[in-house]
């Protein structure tokens, strides 16, 4: 059965350093979301993706983040000058586009843990 | 903003009863009303979607209900089984204009004992 990756499955990192979280969608996904997660905490919305460009973002997605879908297949989450509150699960999570206005099914990846030191 | 309600204390049931989540929420109903199941260290496994104008929806032991009047939904899995035990989130969707933008409850955990 088709699934979400994500690599790696944890990352720790220095605080003020980048970092960059990769994914690769299901394959005939069309839509891709990031999502955090702190420990504890709820799933947080971050940022949807769609036709090359950003559909949606949330106030946590500020100008320190940035996505980009570099191939046919790979999906990243760029954090420029990581901070300890950054630390997190990451969740990246892909839908199949149909009508406009319907809903699709969001299937997820196993997430990446990221650690700010 | 939205706000999502779900019970923080773990519902502990017997192998074999059924179990009941709550989600409540504060403000306009949503479009969509998801429930994921989601183990320790995992990412979030959709279940079932209800819309705002369906008062139930089945899926095998699975059952959810959705109140526009109470703003709650009721999560339902009969027969529980220990494999039962995670955490379950619900998430109402949100149309924000070009795509569906979920916001997740905490979730509540469900421990299942043989």
């Amino acid at each position: 059965e088709p699934e979400v990756t994500q690599t790696p499955s944890h990352q720790v990192t220095q605080m003020g350093q980048e970092v960059i979280l990769r994914c690769v969608p299901i394959s005939n996904h069309l839509y891709f979301y990031w999502y955090r997660q702190i420990l504890g905490q709820k799933v947080e919305f971050l940022v949807s993706f769609y036709n090359n460009e950003i559909s949606e973002k949330s106030e946590i997605f500020d100008d320190q983040f940035s996505v980009e879908r570099p191939d046919g297949s790979n999906f990243t989450l760029k954090i420029r000058s990581t901070k300890l509150e950054d630390s997190a699960m990451y969740f990246c999570a892909s839908s199949e586009a149909l009508l406009a206005g319907t809903y699709n099914e969001q299937f997820f990846g196993p997430g990446t843990r990221l650690t700010v030191l | 903003s939205q706000k999502i309600e779900q019970n923080s204390e773990a519902l502990n049931i017997q192998e074999g009863k059924t179990a009941t989540l709550t989600c409540n929420y504060t403000n306009y109903s949503p479009a969509y009303l998801q429930w994921y199941r989601q183990d320790p260290g995992r990412g979030p496994v959709f279940l079932l979607l209800i819309r705002e104008n369906e008062k139930e929806k089945r899926k095998e032991r699975l059952k959810v209900t959705f109140d526009t009047t109470l703003k709650q939904s009721l999560f339902h899995i009969t027969a529980s089984q220990p494999a039962d035990s995670a955490t379950y989130l619900c998430a109402l969707d949100m149309y924000g204009g070009g795509s569906y933008i979920p916001t997740f409850g905490r979730g509540t955990s469900l421990i299942v004992h043989p």
